[in-house]
């Protein structure tokens, strides 16, 4: 079974705080993700990353950057957290195939407060 | 670009009962379509997909239909239990391998 795992269920950070949130698959899939999901707005994404050291800008990336050194591993950073920055974070993980499904992590709930 | 939209509002409805939750995208090309449902404090997970008009996903008593003529991809399912209680969305893939999502729809199964 592909697994995607977020490093945390939960978090808890103060305004200002820098925030790392890490992401590992463990199926050599070529493109990452970080979406956030919202209530009534359903799942944004955030960024996106083709292969490695390799990103882009999804639908709302301002506040945030990302990282992926390593094929597996693509990290979201917060740098200065703000209190609209709480939500419920989503990775997901999918080969370069065209037109795949992909695969996605428990989730990371993240409050600043 | 490519874009879901799906029905308004929470479904509330009791065991044993019809289910269907409707969802129209705009697309250019030929993308897939996906169901995923979400339980309580999960992640997503894929229900069904259909890879080309006229394709039926099917998975766990749940059926969609590719209909390109009517751009729509709608879920059904013939008999719900209050285990299927949970938010599905559908989505629409795009550019490299992107997702687009619909807003999700709370279904609310009642014993």
């Amino acid at each position: 079974d592909v697994k995607v795992t977020q490093s945390s269920r939960y978090l808890v950070k103060r305004t200002g705080e820098k925030v790392f949130l890490e992401c590992v698959q463990d199926m050599d899939h070529e493109n990452m993700f970080w979406y956030r999901q919202d209530p009534g707005l359903g799942l944004r994404l955030i960024y996106f990353s083709y292969d490695v050291k390799m990103k882009e800008k999804g639908d709302i990336p301002e506040g945030y950057s990302v990282s992926r050194e390593k094929k597996e591993r693509f990290s979201l950073i917060l740098e200065s957290t703000s209190t609209n920055q709480t939500s419920m974070y989503l990775c997901a993980s999918s080969p370069a195939a065209v037109n795949t499904e992909a695969f996605f992590g428990q989730g990371t709930r993240l409050t600043v407060v | 670009g490519n874009s879901v939209t799906q029905m308004e509002g929470p479904v509330t409805l009791s065991e044993e009962a019809f289910l269907t939750i409707n969802c129209t995208y705009t697309a250019t090309g030929y993308p897939s379509l996906f169901w995923y449902v979400q339980y309580p404090g999960e992640g997503l997970q894929l229900l069904l997909k259909a890879t080309k008009a006229d394709d039926k996903g099917s998975n766990k008593g749940f059926e969609a239909t590719y209909r390109k003529e009517t751009t729509s991809f709608h879920l059904e399912k013939g008999s719900v239990q209050v285990s299927d209680s949970a938010v599905y969305f559908c989505a629409v893939t795009y550019g490299n391998n992107r997702l687009a999502f619909g807003k999700g729809n709370q279904v609310v199964v009642i014993p």
